[in-house]
């Protein structure tokens, strides 16, 4: 049962563009989310979280914006640069809990 | 900086051998987690360990077992490896306090093992 959902695998994005990379989940108790990036050989590498008593957080370039009553989550990239290609992950936990639930990736290509 | 370090970035191991992952983490952080990504699958919950010599399995402990006889080190064994095993694995710390904070995880580099 995947409580995290990443349904779009990969995304391709012009340089300068917008990426918008979403994530869906199922469990109500899940109030804080996080998205990280991850390079080929490398571990993944925090980028910027949300908790569920917001619906947006911005950190330059990069905005989560969370939709509690779809229980949907998005990041938007803006604008898009070629250091951006990587796979992103989102990650949700419920309070009392040690451990996030991760998506299945979004493999970002920003095209030159 | 907080670091998570593995021992190895990639292994060959034969089928039928015993596995040893090693992971350190210099923050004295209480949880550790052993994580496996598989393509289309995203990272997997191996097992995780919230205290010295406590451990409790993930979502797939099945094939692996763990050992945490000192805080900062949280070793994954797979007692027999399979082909099925062939995966990167990926250590990761937490502080016990509100789910390590802001930052979530730190994560360790990762050890891409194949098993033939």
């Amino acid at each position: 049962d995947q409580q995290v959902k990443q349904n779009s695998p990969s995304l391709s994005v012009q340089e300068g563009r917008i990426s918008i990379l979403n994530c869906d989940y199922t469990n109500s108790m899940f109030d804080y989310f996080l998205w990280y990036k991850k390079y080929p050989a490398e571990g993944p590498t925090f980028l910027i979280s949300i908790s569920s008593i917001k619906d947006k957080n911005e950190d330059g370039r990069f905005t989560v914006f969370l939709n509690k009553s779809a229980k949907h989550l998005s990041l938007h990239i803006v604008p898009s640069q070629p250091g951006d290609s990587a796979v992103y992950f989102c990650a949700a936990s419920a309070k009392g809990t040690y451990k996030y639930i991760f998506g299945t990736g979004t493999r970002l290509k920003v095209l030159a | 900086d907080v670091k998570v370090t593995q021992s190895s970035r990639y292994l060959v191991k034969r089928t039928g051998e015993k596995v040893f992952l090693e992971c350190v983490q210099d923050m004295d952080h209480e949880n550790m987690f052993w994580y496996r990504q598989d393509p289309g699958l995203g990272l997997r919950l191996i097992y995780f360990s919230y205290d010295v010599k406590m451990k409790e399995k993930g979502d797939i402990p099945e094939g692996y077992s763990v050992s945490r006889e000192k805080k900062e080190r949280f070793s994954l064994i797979l007692e027999s490896a399979s082909t099925n095993q062939t995966s990167m694995y990926l250590c990761a710390s937490s502080l016990d306090w509100d789910r390590g904070g802001r930052y979530g995880y730190t994560f360790g580099s990762g050890t891409r093992l194949t098993v033939v």
